[in-house]
């Protein structure tokens, strides 16, 4: 069965730092992934998402970068946090195509102070 | 272009009464349509998902959504809300063809009285 790992699960940092969030998917190959950011009140918001190696398509300008080094690696980065940048941020899957199911992970919560 | 709009942030329901939580959509083509669930501090996950079999899907927990074409709506519902549905709802839709990255609502909240 496929499982989705993300880390870390829970991140404090200062203003002005660097960020580095990852996430892994088991048992699939070629897997969509998607990087989302969720505020209070504001649903879920698409940053990133790929269809394959070193394919990233970003959603909102900003302050964050992606990457997918690996068929089944995600990583979400930042080199100077800002405090709009705090939040909840989830990792997810699918297969390529239509209709299929996203798979979600369980989450970062990152805080920037 | 698909949108997916649900109306009210917040539904409040006594344990045991039906839940309805609403969701309409708009899409240019056949969509694909989805409701998932949040718990605290957690990710979503899968409810059920309409993709063009039936048009009344039974998900997983008792819930259940009918897709009516004619109300571009996809509303949710439970017979008989229990203390474990309280949770963020959030309903989903995605495009046949073209882009199919699925567009989020905003989330609705329930929450259940004892």
């Amino acid at each position: 069965s496929q499982t989705i790992h993300q880390w870390p699960a829970t991140l404090v940092q200062p203003v002005g730092s660097p960020l580095s969030l990852e996430c892994t998917v088991e048992g699939t190959s070629n897997p969509n992934l998607y990087w989302y950011r969720q505020a209070a009140g504001r649903g879920l918001q698409l940053l990133f998402y790929s269809v394959g190696i070193g394919q990233i398509s970003s959603e909102v300008p900003q302050n964050l970068s992606a990457s997918r080094p690996q068929d089944r690696q995600f990583i979400l980065s930042s080199k100077k946090l800002l405090l709009s940048d705090s939040g909840f941020y989830l990792c997810a899957w699918s297969l390529q195509g239509p209709g299929n199911t996203i798979y979600f992970g369980e989450g970062s919560w990152l805080t920037v102070v | 272009a698909q949108s997916v709009t649900q109306l009210g942030s917040h539904v409040s329901v006594s344990e045991g009464a039906l839940v309805l939580l609403r969701c309409n959509y708009s899409s240019s083509v056949p969509p694909y349509l989805f409701w998932y669930v949040q718990y605290p501090n957690q990710g979503l996950q899968l409810l059920l998902k309409y993709t063009s079999a039936a048009t009344l899907v039974k998900g997983i927990n008792g819930f259940e959504a009918e897709f009516k074409k004619s109300e571009t709506s996809f509303h949710l519902t439970k017979p008989s809300a229990h203390m474990s549905d309280a949770a963020e709802y959030f309903c989903a839709v995605s495009l046949s063809g073209g882009s199919y990255i699925p567009t989020f609502g905003r989330g609705t909240s329930l929450i259940v009285h004892p």
